[in-house]
């Protein structure tokens, strides 16, 4: 089985532009989270998805920021109109959810977006 | 609302000297879910353990072992004979299981390991 894969795994853009990254999880993993590290924190979640449902949406998602997962397989993370705030490390991970609360999330590499 | 503590910010240790990680968590839920995942410097989380509330049993890997207890909220990680591998920031995570799916993270422990 091959793990999560994002892509890019480094993105600098300038503040005021757009920028989308790819998350493909692992194969028949149903469901897909994003999550955002800034430095010297953990971990924290932004939505997810099961399925091509997107069924949780953290307040730490503006309406800048953008997710689909519209077959079901990868998703995108879209930041619109970027600011220097925005500059962290963007976590995907997948699970396979079977049974109410059994539900481990394996992690890919990340994004890190830089914002100038 | 679910917070995880994880009080030590960096602890550096001599090769094969143990180690323990501690970690405190908050929740009002009685079924939840806590982790540990391992981020070595390329970034990756590593998934190493789960446990549910309702086993408190301690678990043993190999050098890892987990320490779990209820009446303290406390769901601590050893690793014996540390070596330079085990370099890495190691994140306690907390799911409460009642709905939400997501994990709430601590600060995380940066482990430096001297050979």
């Amino acid at each position: 089985d091959t793990g999560v894969s994002q892509d890019p795994r480094h993105k600098i853009t300038k503040r005021g532009q757009n920028v989308t990254f790819r998350c493909d999880p692992i194969s028949e993993h149903n469901r897909l989270y994003w999550y955002r590290q800034t430095l010297g924190q953990g971990p924290e979640f932004l939505t997810y998805f099961q399925n091509e449902a997107q069924l949780e949406k953290s307040r730490l998602l503006s309406d800048r920021f953008s997710a689909e997962r519209p077959k079901g397989s990868f998703s995108t993370l879209e930041i619109q109109r970027t600011e220097q705030g925005d500059s962290a490390m963007y976590l995907c991970a997948s699970s396979l959810w079977r049974v109410k609360g059994l539900d481990t999330q394996y992690f890919g590499p990340g994004t890190r977006l830089t914002v100038l | 609302a679910q917070k995880v503590t994880q009080a030590q910010t960096e602890i550096s240790v001599v090769e094969k000297e143990d180690v323990t990680l501690d970690c405190v968590y908050e929740t009002r839920d009685t079924t939840y879910y806590l982790f540990w995942y391992k981020q070595p410097p390329s970034g990756e989380l590593v998934f190493l353990i789960r446990r549910n509330s309702f086993d408190e049993q301690n678990e043993i890997s190999g050098r890892y072992s987990w320490n779990f207890q209820k009446s303290t909220s406390s769901f601590n990680f050893t690793i014996t004979a540390s070596q330079v591998v085990d370099s890495a920031v190691y994140f306690c995570a907390l799911n409460s299981g009642a709905g939400s799916y997501q994990l709430t993270f601590g600060k995380g422990t940066k482990l430096s390991v001297i050979p």
